[in-house]
Order: structure tokens, then sequence, then C-alpha cells
């Protein structure tokens, strides 16, 4: 199945803001928007936001999405040792009928 | 607090079946669909399908139609998720998560290796 484009890696200096990105298309991130996600190492992945700007409660304020047509961004600002670890995107594909995944970004906080 | 439960790791033959469990408990069960996601060794996140529980309809990947089956049980709040004609490409971690809007609650996942 198609999926959605993400940047392999990102490094940045902690303290640092980190802008993720997300590259779909109209029937899918350009329809419905998309969600994040962060995994660390050996754990389930945790849902950041979803539909491009709603946070589920008890996710930082330090995470911001938004979208502008078929590309995602996730903002992460004053980058945490925490915030080490993989992100995803995803996107409901109403052509495809499927939920479709980004391959990931492996962002290291240095 | 929502949690998803899910069985313990598999270890399985090429050809063979696995079915893999989530139990639901701290929200009410019915009210939201349930999702199956893997993620392979190393790998992404994979979608396999959806199911409403409150009417047991199943809506399935392409990828993986006619070899998936997804259940519930509403008496033990719990889903289930069958897997046929298993090969190495399906070792991966399976996860259950609830739908709200997106994955908003995951289970712990379950390893489900494939080796003859």
């Amino acid at each position: 199945q198609a999926g959605l484009t993400q940047p392999p890696s990102v490094s940045k200096d902690l303290r640092q803001t980190a802008t993720l990105t997300c590259a779909g298309n109209s029937n899918n991130v350009g329809d419905q928007g998309a969600a994040w996600l962060q995994q660390h190492q050996g754990h389930p992945p945790k849902l950041l936001s979803y539909r491009d700007n709603n946070r589920p409660s008890g996710i930082s304020e330090r995470f911001s999405a938004s979208r502008s047509g078929n590309i995602a961004s996730l903002t992460i600002t004053g980058l945490q040792p925490e915030d080490d670890g993989d992100y995803y995107c995803s996107a409901w594909d109403s052509s495809l009928s499927v939920w479709v995944f980004g391959g990931g970004t492996k962002l290291t906080v240095l | 607090q929502v949690q998803l439960v899910q069985s313990g790791a598999e270890v399985k033959k090429p050809g063979a079946s696995v079915k893999v469990s989530c139990k639901a408990s701290g929200y009410s069960f019915s009210s939201h669909f349930m999702h199956w996601v893997r993620q392979a060794p190393g790998q992404g996140l994979e979608w396999m399908g959806i199911i409403n529980p409150s009417v047991g309809s199943p809506g399935y990947s392409q990828k993986f139609q006619g070899r998936v089956t997804m259940t519930t049980d509403t008496s033990t709040s719990t889903v289930y998720m069958e897997l046929t004609s298993l090969t190495s490409e399906d070792t991966a971690v399976y996860y259950c998560a609830r739908e709200t809007g997106s994955f908003d609650s995951w289970g712990q996942g379950t390893l489900v290796t494939v080796s003859s």
C-alpha cells in the first residue's frame, strides 16, 4: 500500500525547535489531515495529535501540528532528552480505504 | 484509565495460524472501534484493519484480505485478530489500538515469530 513520505532522520540540539514533515496526497493528508505518533524503542506508539492539531489530554503544548495542502508538519519546541525517538505520521486514505503511515523519522536530540 | 492488554508472545511455523487477543478496560468497549497495526523488526507501522466492537463488523486492508479475521467478544470486552498461512514476512509485533479520531490508546504489543 502507498505510504506517506517522511525524512528518515532529524538531529537537533537540546532546547532547540524541530519541525518534522509528512508528505501525502489529496486522498489522505490533504483530505482529512494527519495524526502524529511518537515511539520509543521497545514501547508502543503514543498519539501526539490527530486531524492536524488536536492534542489528546496529557500531551505537552510543546508539540504542535499543522498542515499546508498535502504536507503535514509536527513542531516540537524546547527539545528535551525524552523527545529522542521515532515519529510517525498517519492518515486515512479515502481512495485506498486504508490507514497509511509514513516510514518514520528518527529524531535525535543532541 | 484506558487499558488494552494483549496476549503473550507466540512462535509459529510457516503455514500455521496465530490468534492474538486484546482485552479492553476503563471505557465503554462498544463505543470505540479497534484497529490492528503491526510492526516488523526495525521497520515502520502497517495498518491491518479495524473492527466495530458493538456489531462485530470488520474492515480489512486489502493486503491481508483472505488471511485475517477480526472478531469481538463483548461479554469479556476482548477483540481478536487471527492471521493464517503465516510466513517469515509475518514476523512482527502486533498491536491493537483504540480509535478516537485516530489511534489514541495502544496495547503493549504481541510479538509473533514465524520460524521453521
